[in-house]
Order: structure tokens, then C-alpha cells, then sequence
């Protein structure tokens, strides 16, 4: 069985980074056909696909966040990780990370972390 | 971007009675290799991550009860609960996986009345 956990801080102060870490279990992240992406959830909000890591190392990120966000992959440790800097209020939100299945342009999700939220104060 | 449109925002439906939800995306989302259209529709209870029900716009997910089923062509699809349950209280939405970004539509509300 497929699993994602996300760790890391639950509190961020406007303007630092930052920083989470997707373990997973039961899947190789070095095989092809999938994708390894963030999702996040403003409070009381809909989805927001933040952006996704291939085991080539290709990146694809949203347009909103691109300056901002770097997604990387440790196979090694079945960990890939979100860094998003300069946060502010906005960015309070619940993270998600997710196995994303590779069709021939997009992708949908079949399992995801439980989520972690993050807030952005000082 | 593939813009994704759910109506309604929010639904009340009495026990063992059809839920009907709507999404409508910007682009025809016909995947002409496989002939099936690239829409999922998941499903997000309260405190929980969101869980694949439904994909290639009608094909239910492992495990998923066969009360729920999805249709639809083009830009129109439909995603129906034919008797409505308790653990059915959710928010639904779908999302276009024929290109990227990946967009998901609003969501929809569903509650029992």
C-alpha cells in the first residue's frame, strides 16, 4: 500500500521559507509513470496544484508560485521535499503531498498525505 | 489554463435520495488516444485528504461503492451518488488531468437534508 506523510514546521514568520518533506512507503520514487507533487488548500478553499518532480529531476511548477517554489526529490531516502519562500498570510494553508499518475499531458492524483497546515504569522 | 466550473457550490439531498453534481471545464477534454475524456472527481470528507473516486470521467476507483458513477463528454460531466448515504457527506470536486497546470473545479457541498 501506497503512503505519503508530510513533516516540517507548522509555523512560518512572514517573509522566512518554507520548508516541507513527503516520506513515502510502499512506492519507488526513481520509477516512471508518476509524478511527485504538492497540493495545497487555503482554509475553507478548493485544491491548488503548486507543482510537481519526476524522477528525471523535471520540475513542473504553477505560474503563480514559480519564482518562489522549489520542489526536490531524494530517492535515496524516498523523500521529496516543498520549499516556498518569501511567505506571507497567504500562504497559510493546509500542504498535501501527492503520487500524481503521468498521462500524455496532465496528471491526476491517486494517493495522497493526510496534509499538513502551516501557518504564516509572526 | 483549462478552467474547471462546479455547480452547485452546495447540495442537500435527503438519505437514499440522487445527488447530482456538475462541472463544466473551458476545453473539450477528450483524450483522442485512448478516446476517453481525462476528468477525476474526488472525494474530501471533513479533517480528510481528498480521495480518488472516479476517473478517465466514468471509471470508478478501486473499492469505490457503485452508487457513485460519473458521465459526461466534451466540456459537460456529471457526477451522480444514486442513493444517497451518511458517509456521503463530503465535498466533491473534479479536476482535468488533459493538461498542465492542473486545475480543479470550486467544489460542491454536500450535506444531508
Amino acid at each position: 500500500q501506497v503512503q505519503l506523510q508530510e513533516s516540517g514546521p507548522g509555523l512560518v514568520k512572514p517573509s522566512q521559507t518554507l520548508s516541507l518533506t513527503c516520506t513515502v512507503s510502499g512506492a519507488s520514487l526513481d520509477s516512471g509513470g508518476f509524478y511527485w507533487s504538492w497540493v495545497r488548500q487555503h482554509p475553507g478553499q478548493a485544491l491548488e496544484w503548486m507543482g510537481h518532480i519526476y524522477h528525471t529531476g523535471n520540475t513542473y511548477y504553477t505560474a503563480s508560485l514559480k519564482s518562489r517554489l522549489t520542489i526536490s526529490l531524494d530517492t535515496s531516502k524516498k523523500q521529496f521535499s516543498l520549499r516556498l519562500t518569501s511567505v506571507a498570510a497567504a500562504d497559510t494553508a493546509v500542504y498535501y503531498c501527492a503520487r500524481a499518475r503521468k498521462y500524455f499531458m496532465g496528471v491526476d492524483f491517486d494517493y495522497w498525505g493526510q496534509g499538513a497546515l502551516v501557518t504564516v504569522s509572526p | 489554463d483549462i478552467v474547471m466550473t462546479q455547480s452547485p457550490d452546495f447540495l442537500a439531498v435527503s438519505l437514499g435520495e440522487r445527488a447530482t453534481i456538475t462541472c463544466k471545464s473551458s476545453q473539450n477534454l477528450l483524450d483522442t488516444s485512448t478516446n476517453s475524456h481525462c476528468l477525476t472527481w474526488y472525494q474530501q470528507r471533513p479533517g480528510q485528504p481528498p480521495k480518488l473516486l472516479i476517473y478517465w470521467g466514468s471509471t470508478r476507483d478501486y473499492g469505490v461503492p457503485d452508487r457513485f458513477s460519473g458521465s459526461g463528454s466534451g466540456t459537460d460531466f456529471t457526477l451522480t451518488i444514486s442513493s444517497l448515504q451518511a458517509e456521503d457527506v463530503a465535498v466533491y470536486y473534479c479536476q482535468q488531468c488533459a493538461n498542465i497546470p492542473v486545475t480543479f473545479g470550486g467544489g460542491t457541498k454536500l450535506e444531508i437534508q
